[in-house]
């Protein structure tokens, strides 16, 4: 069964807006991380979070964490339509390898 | 660094013929993964290694695939025969340790005729 997966799969913004992705998981985790992937392209990783931090910047993107609810948000703030592209998930349990969800396209209208 | 580099970044092939993928993951990394992508099935890890040694091979579809590390700077991945529903894009991706920050390569594209 998938360790993470993220709401919605889709999600349809204009340029400017707040873009909202929502992660659950199932069990316990060592770090979540989160990857976009443009058309064509391989994933580049954005931001990891680990299990006992609670929120973390990167410029226009800020991914939050709780535990208790097993679920993490990634908020892409003033959004442009360079960040067309579908957003990923990852979870990692203790030393095993990284367990992807099935991602959210996001389109990003000029 | 270069990155994640892998070869080809497309192939087309008929139906049978084996194909050789290959992979040259980051220096230094000690993990090593790769994918397959879809519309359909979306994102499969297919394998990982850890200091060249296999330690997951579940997602392997079957005994036409096959992957190999000879060393710490190299992968392959062998499907032989090939199958059309093998068509996929193919990634390769490279971390220090296995539950870490994966870095992937661009990709091979494959298509079977």
């Amino acid at each position: 069964s998938q360790q993470g997966e993220e709401d919605p799969q889709a999600l349809s913004i204009q340029e400017g807006e707040n873009a909202t992705m929502n992660c659950s998981y199932k069990t316990s985790i060592n770090n979540l991380q989160w990857y976009r992937q443009n058309s064509g392209r391989g994933l580049v990783h954005l931001i990891l979070i680990r299990s006992n931090e609670r929120e973390k910047h990167s410029g226009r993107l800020r991914v939050t964490l709780d535990t208790s609810k097993k679920s993490s948000s990634l908020l892409i703030t003033a959004s442009r339509a360079a960040d067309t592209a579908s957003y990923f998930c990852a979870t990692a349990r203790g030393y095993d390898k990284v367990i992807f969800g099935p991602g959210t396209s996001l389109s990003v209208i000029p | 660094d270069a990155g994640v580099i892998q070869s080809p970044r497309h192939e087309v092939t008929e139906m049978g013929q084996e194909v050789t993928l290959r992979c040259k993951p980051i220096s230094g990394h000690n993990s090593l993964f790769w994918y397959r992508q879809t519309m359909m099935r979306g994102l499969e890890l297919l394998i990982y290694f850890n200091n060249n040694v296999p330690i997951d091979d579940s997602g392997m579809p079957e005994d036409r695939f096959s992957a190999k590390m000879p060393n710490a700077s190299f992968s392959t991945l062998k499907i032989q025969p090939s199958e059309p529903r093998d068509s996929a894009v193919y990634f390769c991706a490279s971390s220090q340790g296995a539950g870490e920050t994966q870095y992937f390569g661009p990709g091979t594209r494959l298509l079977v005729l």
